[in-house]
C-alpha cells in the first residue's frame, strides 16, 4: 500500500512562531503536494514539487515555503504564523498522469 | 487556478438509498479521480479512471468517465452510515504541463439510520 505520512495530526502555534510541517511518502513518487483545507472553499494549492531541489509556487503560497532535499520528504514551512493559516493542512504524492494519494492531514490551530 | 462543478454541494438521505454525484468541467480532461474524506481525515482514493467512457466499480461504488471527457459521475447503491463524508472528484486536465490536479469543491453526504 502507498503510504503517505504527515508528521503530526494536531498542532498549536501562538502568532509569530515557526512551524515545521513534514510529510513522507514511500513510494517513489516524484511529485509532492501541499494543500490547505478550509469550510468552503475546498482544496487550495500552496506548493508543489516534481523532483528534488525543486518546487512551484501553487494557488496561495504567500506566508509559507517549502523544502525538498530528498525525493520522499516534502516539508512546509510557516515562518511565522498568524491566525488566517488556521487550518488543515494536507500532503499528496503522485507519478505523473497517475492518482494522488494523501497523507492523514494535520490540523493546525494557530492562537 | 481551475475548479472543477461538483454537485451537488450537499446530500441528506436515507441508509439504503442510491446516491448519485458529477463534476463537470468546461475543458477536456485526461483523468478523473474520485475521493473520500472522513472528518478529520486526509481524503482517500475510491475509484480512478483513464478513458473516455470507462465505467469502473468498486463495491457498491460506480464511477464513470464521461464521453465527452468533461464530466465524470459517482454512484453510491444502498448507502449505509459509514458512507457518511466528504466526496471530491479531481481530475488532470489535457494538454496541461505539470502535474498538479482540480479538484471540485466536494459533495457532503449524510446518512440517515
Amino acid at each position: 500500500d502507498v503510504k503517505v505520512t504527515q508528521s503530526s495530526r494536531y498542532l498549536v502555534k501562538r502568532t509569530g512562531e515557526k512551524v515545521f510541517l513534514e510529510c513522507v511518502q514511500d513510494m517513489d513518487h516524484e511529485n509532492m503536494f501541499w494543500y490547505r483545507q478550509d469550510p468552503g472553499l475546498g482544496l487550495r494549492l500552496i506548493y508543489f514539487s516534481y523532483d528534488v531541489k525543486m518546487k512551484e509556487k501553487g494557488d496561495i503560497p504567500e506566508g509559507y515555503s517549502v523544502s525538498r532535499e530528498k525525493k520522499e520528504r516534502f516539508s512546509l514551512i510557516l515562518e511565522s504564523t498568524s491566525t488566517n493559516q488556521t487550518s488543515m493542512y494536507l500532503c499528496a504524492s503522485r507519478f505523473s498522469s497517475a492518482e494522488a494519494f494523501f497523507g492523514q492531514g494535520t490540523r493546525l490551530t494557530v492562537v | 487556478g481551475q475548479q472543477l462543478n461538483q454537485s451537488p454541494q450537499s446530500m441528506f438521505i436515507q441508509e439504503g438509498e442510491d446516491v448519485s454525484m458529477n463534476c463537470t468541467s468546461s475543458s477536456i480532461f485526461n483523468t478523473w479521480l474520485w475521493y473520500k474524506q472522513d472528518p478529520g481525515e486526509g481524503p482517500v482514493l475510491l475509484i480512478a479512471l483513464y478513458k473516455a467512457g470507462e465505467l469502473t466499480s468498486n463495491g457498491r461504488l460506480t464511477a464513470q468517465f464521461g464521453i465527452t471527457r468533461k464530466d465524470s459521475f459517482l454512484n453510491i447503491s444502498a448507502s449505509i452510515p459509514s458512507d457518511v463524508g466528504i466526496y471530491f472528484c479531481a481530475g488532470h486536465p489535457h494538454r496541461t504541463s505539470g502535474s498538479r490536479l482540480t479538484f471540485g469543491e466536494g459533495t457532503q453526504l449524510t446518512v440517515n439510520p
